[in-house]
């Protein structure tokens, strides 16, 4: 099973850089590395997807290291609107081992 | 636009009735998935759909049932509500061939069982 282990919570302040870390040791070869965005009363949001070393789109980056037992989310100048709960999301096709981490509750604060 | 909805969005029922969760989606998505959300426990899988009259159990499938007699719909059932089945329902469907792809996520159903 690959496991995810990411920090409760987490403070920032506008406009800083965010990066959050999921810790999962026992990821497969063929597993994704996937991160959701919740804000309350919702459905979570695809922020991010990679498989290794750095992935980056309009919203945050992904860093990979070459062993690919963690990854990183960066939130880069953060606003009060990213306030939410991210998920780390661990797997792969055909296989019920997709697992959603416990969740990092961030808050921005102005 | 095509978007996934969840019906009803709050429902009260009592321990022991059957209750049917509806989730459409207008993606014509091929997977379809149901999650429970409890505070402290993220989201759970509850069962998934790679096709329509394919249906998976996922981690937490005891007391669920799931049926995909098309693209569009994956109807979750309980076949006699508990109160632990008190929770948050997501269903969320994605397009590729990687369970890993991106989903989906509709609004959630909030169900009560007293």
């Amino acid at each position: 099973l690959a496991k995810t282990t990411q920090p409760i919570s987490m403070d920032s302040y506008e406009g800083q850089e965010v990066n959050i870390t999921c810790s999962h040791n026992n990821i497969a070869t063929n597993d994704y590395i996937t991160w959701y965005q919740q804000f309350p009363s919702q459905g979570p949001r695809f922020i991010i997807q990679g498989y290794k070393t750095k992935v980056t789109n309009e919203v945050a980056s992904l860093f990979i290291p070459a062993d690919r037992k963690s990854s990183t989310l960066s939130l880069p100048r953060v606003s009060l609107s990213d306030t939410a709960v991210y998920y780390c999301l661990v797997g792969k096709y055909n296989n019920n081992d997709m697992r959603f981490g416990a969740g990092t509750r961030l808050t921005v604060k102005p | 636009d095509a978007e996934i909805t969840q019906s009803p969005r709050h429902k009260i029922t009592e321990t022991g009735r059957q209750v049917t969760l509806a989730c459409h989606q207008t993606w014509n998505h091929n997977n379809m998935f149901w999650y429970r959300q409890d505070l402290g426990h993220g989201l759970r899988l509850i069962h998934y759909s790679y096709g329509v009259q394919d249906t998976n159990k996922g981690e937490v499938s005891d007391g669920y049932s799931v049926s995909r007699s098309n693209t569009e719909d994956l109807p979750l059932t309980l076949e006699s509500a508990a109160s632990s089945q008190t929770s948050v329902y997501f269903c969320a469907s994605s397009e590729g061939t990687l369970l890993s792809d991106e989903q989906y996520f509709g609004p959630g159903t909030r169900l009560t069982v007293t």
